[in-house]
């Protein structure tokens, strides 16, 4: 979902589940995605990329899909931990593909329960 | 090292204060990013420096002023700053090259609060 005002979209999941993050980019040609995790008080942390020739990558304990088709991008975390409760941003490189503009999506709350 | 660093951590500043906010990294990066941010909002991109020339300039009113002294190096100097300037001033760098994007790497913030 989006935000509205002050309020981020949230994810609430128990300890251990796997959480999955959403997120509708709106370039068709852009060519390049990635999901930073921000822990309060703190700057975005960067987490894994995807270019666009791929629909799938992994990493340790992460999953990043991408649905070119629908321009649609999610990021699984498996085993999900206390440690894991963060906003979470998605972002796309901006018009034209090759520029070092990103434009992030409005985030989504991650709250884990223990 | 894989680490930006950026001082202060915090500052309040009045509206007729000057003040400079600064940024480092020694990752041999040249490509360096200013984003403002808001309570509960995405980053928003300032400017972006690539080798040392200000490449991309979001609009943004003249009461920043960035500068980028060397490759290391990134200052944002503030000027008649408004209250609805506060929020969390973020650096990031990456590397630089035409293959295509590469992940921005970002600095603690700094918090600022215009009274």
């Amino acid at each position: 979902g989006e935000s509205v005002g002050l309020h981020l979209p949230t994810l609430s999941v128990q300890e251990g589940d796997n959480s999955i993050i959403n997120c509708a980019y709106s370039n068709s040609a852009s060519d390049y995605f990635i999901w930073y995790k921000q822990e309060s008080g703190k700057g975005p942390q960067f987490i894994i990329d995807i270019r666009s020739n791929m629909d799938k990558r992994q990493g340790q304990r992460v999953t990043v899909l991408l649905n070119k088709t629908v321009k649609h991008l999610s990021l699984q975390i498996a085993a999900t931990q206390p440690g894991d409760s963060a906003v979470y941003f998605c972002a796309e490189n901006g018009p034209g593909g090759a520029t070092n503009k990103l434009i992030f999506g409005t985030g989504t709350l991650l709250a884990v329960q223990p | 090292d894989t680490e930006v660093t950026q001082t202060p951590k915090h500052l309040v500043m009045g509206m007729t204060n000057k003040k400079s906010l600064k940024c480092e990294q020694h990752m041999g990066h040249r490509a360096m990013y200013w984003y403002k941010q808001k309570a509960k909002k995405p980053p928003e991109l300032m400017f972006v420096y690539s080798y040392e020339k200000l490449s991309i300039n979001e609009s943004v009113p003249s009461r920043f002023s960035p500068e980028c002294p060397n490759s290391s190096l990134l200052n944002l100097h503030l000027h008649a700053l408004q209250p609805e300037d506060s929020a969390l001033y973020l650096c990031a760098s990456s590397q630089e090259g035409l293959a295509g994007n590469y992940e921005q790497y970002f600095g603690p913030g700094t918090r600022l609060t215009v009274t």
